[in-house]
């Protein structure tokens, strides 16, 4: 299996700070059909996980453009530009080039 | 609008098998593909398998021998069930719908399953 390491584990931040997470994969995410399906969720507290970026940089439907992905190969990462307090919670990495695998998580908290 | 619900027993003893169903609303099951995820308590997410919009599945190899993930287009429903639960099955057992580049874009609310005698 894929595994998917993120970092860091927790990230406290103030708000209206810009945050940074990290995924690497233990092998490429480029799909035989040239994309590269890696993507971004966040789980707020008490609510199941909520797609933010799909395939590396494509934000899904109503997410803000102050969310934005990068990377290529093994290694990526979500930025929030301007964390406001609707950003707090867990954030995951997920892969489904290979069988679907996910990060360990990232939790963004208050500083 | 696009919703997935699930419904399980709560409570299952060990050893037993646990079935649980995914009822979903505002689109197709011709459509897309559904995965099942789970997640332990205070843990990570884990993939348990997917059914295709064509029946056909494909699960974890973790849970291969004793999962089966079945579906009732007619009643835009999905099943899951699984055999032999041991405690370490205690989790929140999610479907999930793949959508935007495959990407798992719709959840439902979780079912919380307590393995326990």
């Amino acid at each position: 299996d894929v595994v998917m390491t993120q970092t860091p584990l927790s990230l406290p931040v103030s708000l209206g700070d810009q945050a940074s997470i990290s995924c690497r994969s233990s092998q490429s995410l480029v799909h035989s059909n040239g994309n590269t399906y890696l993507h971004w969720y966040l789980q707020k507290p008490g609510q199941s996980p909520k797609l933010l970026i799909y395939k590396v940089s494509n934000r899904f439907s109503g997410v803000p453009d102050r969310f934005s992905g990068s990377g290529s190969g093994t290694d990526f990462t979500l930025k929030i530009s301007r964390v406001e307090a609707e950003d707090l919670g867990v954030y995951f990495c997920s892969q489904s080039t290979h069988v679907p695998t996910f990060g360990g998580g990232t939790k963004l908290e208050i500083k | 609008q696009v919703q997935l619900k699930e419904s399980g027993p709560g409570l299952v003893a060990p050893s037993q098998s646990l079935s649980i169903t995914c009822t979903v609303s505002g689109f197709s099951l011709t459509s897309y593909d559904i995965s099942w995820i789970r997640q332990p308590p205070g843990k990570g997410l884990e993939w348990l398998g997917v059914i295709w919009t064509g029946g056909g599945t494909n699960y974890n190899s973790a849970f291969m021998s004793r999962l089966s993930i079945s579906k009732d287009n007619s009643k835009s429903q999905v099943f899951l069930k699984m055999n032999s639960l041991q405690t370490d099955d205690t989790a929140i057992y999610y479907c999930v719908r793949e959508g935007s580049g495959t990407a798992m874009d719709y959840w439902g609310q979780g079912t919380s399953v307590t393995v326990s005698s």
